[in-house]
């Protein structure tokens, strides 16, 4: 298995623009997160999808970010537009079941995003 | 105050040495408690899982788990310099929740 696969690995972009985000989960994995790490807040879980339906999004920070599971195959974090401030590692991961019994989740390489 | 709490480090131990890593809690309905390691530029991976309060001991590594306490350790025996990297407690119930990560560097 080629594990979650995430591209880009690396995104430079100016402030304003539109960032998509994308990643494959491993097959036969029915749960989907997407996570931001900083140094100064961690490992944020941002939102998670199972069965291709958005179950919690309380972790979106503004209404400029959003996420769209298509298929099992497929998820996209889109920010529009993006600020310096969202900079940031963007990691997305996979998993069986539902998240409280999600314990063991496999996580993709990241995108690096940096907005200047 | 936060659903879990880390002490960030960083942590600099020689080879050899005994590392312990601590987390605690304030949501008494975890019941899944997990250590994930992450190395530079990489994405988290599982390094181990505890189901409600108890030990578990996988080689080199032990967890524990003290819910009355909600306290939970890492142990690292005979700690190399490959387990260089930063320790990540998670924990769910309900939802999923990450610490903010113990950077640990074992010295040759």
């Amino acid at each position: 298995d080629a594990g979650v696969i995430q591209s880009p690995r690396h995104e430079v972009t100016e402030m304003g623009q539109e960032v998509t985000l994308r990643c494959k989960p491993i097959s036969g994995h029915n749960s989907l997160f997407w996570y931001r790490q900083t140094m100064m807040r961690g490992l944020e879980l941002l939102i998670y999808f199972n069965n291709n339906v958005p179950i919690d999004d309380s972790g979106m920070p503004e209404d400029r970010f959003s996420a769209k599971m298509p298929n099992a195959s497929f998820s996209t974090l889109k920010i529009q537009p993006s600020e310096p401030r969202d900079s940031a590692v963007y990691f997305c991961a996979s998993s069986k079941g539902l998240a409280g019994l999600a314990y063991e989740q496999y996580f993709g390489p990241g995108t690096r995003l940096t907005v200047t | 105050q936060k659903e879990v709490e880390q002490d960030p480090g960083p942590l600099s131990v020689p080879e050899g040495a005994i590392v312990s890593l601590n987390c605690t809690y304030s949501n008494s309905a975890f019941q899944y408690f997990m250590w994930y390691r992450q190395y530079s530029r990489k994405g988290p991976e599982l390094l181990m899982y505890t189901y409600s309060s108890g030990n578990k001991e996988d080689g080199r590594f032990t967890a524990q788990v003290d819910k009355s306490s909600k306290y939970i350790s890492l142990f690292i025996r005979d700690s190399q310099p490959s387990d260089s990297a930063t320790y990540l407690c998670a924990m769910t119930g309900n939802q999923f929740y990450f610490g903010t990560g113990t950077s640990l560097t074992v010295i040759p």
